[in-house]
């Protein structure tokens, strides 16, 4: 089992530009998020979906749209990157309620 | 709102001294309380979940412990592949989606 895969490791953006940040979990997990890791911040939520076509906003959602089409998918576009979007970027997926997430390994995004 | 604060932020141990971190939080209802480790460059890695208070979760070296308002996770005679960044997180009844997480307690473990 890959667990949950995300896709790149490293990105340089420049500011104004946009990506996509894939993640892909093969677990069948309903649960999935994005979260943002900064120094001395601790983890925060940026989306989440509860199912395939169901996502919603977390703390942290403002320059960030998410859409989640199948289980296994769930990417995170940035719309116009900012310095302030520089990062490291996890995503996650869980069974439900109670039950622990498992997290990719991360992306890396620093914003020029 | 759901808030979780880790201490101490660091702590150097000597291989075999034990020592414990903390895990204080205020949430609304509990749904679950969260152990993870992360090591540098990688994502968090899932220790336990402790639901009920009075409830302990033991693997290997490492001993978490839950009551009403804190956690604690105990090392016993830690070795250097123990160190790492310890984090907490709690997940509440009112948003069972989400973890809302510490800053984290970055624990080394000296041979």
């Amino acid at each position: 089992n890959a667990g949950v895969t995300q896709t790149p490791k490293f990105q340089v953006l420049k500011t104004g530009q946009s990506m996509t940040l894939q993640c892909a979990q093969d677990m069948n997990h309903e649960y999935m998020s994005w979260y943002r890791q900064d120094p001395g911040m601790g983890l925060r939520l940026i989306h989440y979906s509860v199912g395939a076509g169901i996502t919603d906003q977390g703390e942290v959602p403002n320059g960030y749209n998410v859409s989640r089409s199948t289980t296994e998918d769930f990417p995170l576009r940035l719309l116009s990157a900012a310095p302030s979007q520089t990062s490291v970027y996890f995503c996650a997926s869980s069974r439900g309620p109670g039950y622990g997430y498992t997290f990719g390994s991360g992306t890396r995004l620093t914003v020029v | 709102e759901d808030q979780v604060t880790q201490s101490p932020e660091a702590l150097r141990l000597q291989e075999g001294e034990s020592s414990s971190l903390n895990c204080s939080y205020t949430v609304s209802g509990l749904r679950g309380l969260f152990w993870y480790r992360q090591d540098p460059g990688k994502g968090p890695e899932f220790l336990f979940t402790l639901y009920s208070a009075g409830e302990e979760k033991e693997k290997e070296r490492l001993k978490a412990t839950l009551t009403k308002k804190e956690s604690f996770l105990h090392i016993t005679a830690p070795k250097p592949e123990d160190s790492a960044t310890y984090l907490c997180a709690v997940q509440a009844t009112s948003n069972d989606y989400k973890l809302s997480f510490g800053a984290g307690t970055t624990v080394t473990v000296r041979a």
